[in-house]
């Protein structure tokens, strides 16, 4: 079974600052996408960046950004320039493409993100 | 265009009651899915449906059940609450299968004393 570990249950950056957000997964598979979720205090998850494995470019969106090495399954998301509005709870996410009937993401445990003004 | 919405947003149960959790989803999504949320654990998948008439479990399935006789609705049903399953529960949904964005609705929280 697919296992995702996030290591660091806290997190705290000052505003600005780039901080880093560490994910490892456990796979035998090639084909997979993987996901950084948020889960602001209003509870409501929203998706903020997604990787393709097959594709060696790291994904960016706007401050948003990974290294996926794929040799080591890990995945790590960095958010640069921190904004207050950064400050959530960050979900790892991993899940098997083609893998018909049983289409589901398994997810790591979070880390919560702290942006200190 | 709502989304992903859920009714109750909060409930209280005794120990034995039954309940069921409504998501709507007005998106025209084939995926959808029930996750439990407690802390230290992340989410974890109840249960989900990757088209209308179909479901399966998922990770932690024992202790409830879901229907997806519409399309657009997906049901979870407590048959006899325990304490274990206070929980905050998110239903989502997908216009396909995992490489397309889970769309979450806004959580239930129940309690069972």
């Amino acid at each position: 079974a697919q296992t995702v570990t996030q290591s660091q249950p806290e997190m705290s950056v000052q505003e600005a600052e780039t901080v880093t957000l560490s994910c490892t997964y456990d796979t035998s598979e090639s084909d997979y996408y993987l996901f950084w979720y948020k889960q602001p205090p209003s509870r409501q998850m929203i998706l903020v960046i997604r990787q393709e494995a097959y594709k060696q470019q790291n994904a960016t969106e706007n401050r948003f950004s990974v290294n996926f090495q794929k040799a080591a399954k890990s995945f790590s998301l960095k958010i640069s320039d921190s904004q207050l509005g950064d400050a959530a709870m960050y979900f790892c996410a991993y899940g098997r493409t083609f893998n018909f009937g049983n289409e589901k993401l398994t997810f790591g445990t979070g880390t919560r993100l702290t942006i200190i003004p | 265009n709502a989304g992903v919405t859920q009714t109750p947003k909060f409930r209280v149960l005794k120990t034995g009651q039954s309940m069921t959790l409504l998501c709507a989803q007005d998106m025209n999504h084939e995926y959808m899915y029930w996750y439990r949320q407690d802390p230290g654990m992340g989410l974890r998948l109840i249960h989900y449906s990757v088209g209308e008439g179909t479901t399966a479990k998922g990770e932690v399935p024992d202790g409830y059940n879901v229907s997806r006789l519409k399309k657009q609705n997906f049901l979870l049903g407590l048959e006899s609450a325990a304490p274990s399953q206070t929980s905050v529960y998110f239903c989502a949904s997908s216009l396909r299968d995992i490489i397309y964005e889970q769309y979450f609705g806004p959580g239930t929280r129940l309690t069972v004393t």
